[in-house]
């Protein structure tokens, strides 16, 4: 099955600088890689996601990257806030149901 | 709509005990599934079901067991509560949309097996 690699664990950056998570995924069939963020005491909820025919997709201050030959995929966030701080997913799959990373705990410090 | 809705939000059980976990969606979603999370362990997938009277086993399915009568209903059964099982746990539903497959997550429910 599908095993996906999430690093860092935790993230601290100031507000303003810029955030980077990166994945790396195994199966090499995999075609979708959303990513959700979670804030405290809520479920994860869906920010931006690729599929493997994109290299690149940009939404406002969020980015994602995907290097199929790799195998990794990367979310950039831009100019981060406070608002921003909560725990990142990366999953890799086919469609519905794919595999999740194990989390980025990403605090912005004012 | 509602999305998608857990209940209890709490539940705090004895070892052995049994108790289901209820969830449901209004959004007519095909695909469901359940989660656990635990702390550095991301979201590990239990059970899932892509539509009425199937279901099909996660990475984690051992001590769990679903059904998927409706559309809209995907319990969770705990048959013998083990302190193992002491997670939060998150039902979600799926849909696609333009090559976007999101997943709806409810917002949990918290569990602790004494």
């Amino acid at each position: 099955g599908e095993n996906v690699e999430q690093h860092p664990s935790t993230l601290s950056v100031q507000e303003g600088d810029s955030a980077v998570i990166k994945c790396t995924y195994s199966d090499s069939a995999s075609n979708y890689f959303p990513w959700y963020k979670q804030e405290l005491g809520k479920g994860p909820q869906l920010i931006i996601d690729i599929r493997s025919n994109v290299g690149e997709k940009k939404d406002q201050r969020i980015a994602v990257t995907l290097n199929k030959t790799a195998k990794h995929f990367s979310l950039h966030i831009t100019e981060t806030q406070p608002e921003d701080s909560a725990v990142y997913f990366c999953a890799a799959g086919g469609s519905y149901i794919p595999t999740f990373g194990r989390g980025t705990s990403l605090i912005v410090h004012p | 709509n509602a999305g998608v809705t857990q209940t209890p939000k709490f539940q705090v059980l004895k070892t052995g005990q049994s108790m289901t976990l209820q969830c449901a969606q209004d959004m007519n979603h095909e695909y469901m599934s359940w989660y656990r999370q635990d702390p550095g362990m991301g979201l590990r997938l239990i059970h899932y079901s892509v539509g009425a009277g199937i279901t099909d086993q996660g990475e984690v399915p051992n001590g769990y067991n679903v059904s998927r009568s409706t559309t809209e209903d995907f319990p969770l059964r705990l048959l013998s509560a083990a302190p193992s099982q002491t997670s939060v746990y998150f039902c979600a539903s799926s849909y696609s949309v333009r090559s976007s497959y999101e997943q709806y997550f409810g917002p949990g429910t918290r569990l602790t097996v004494t």
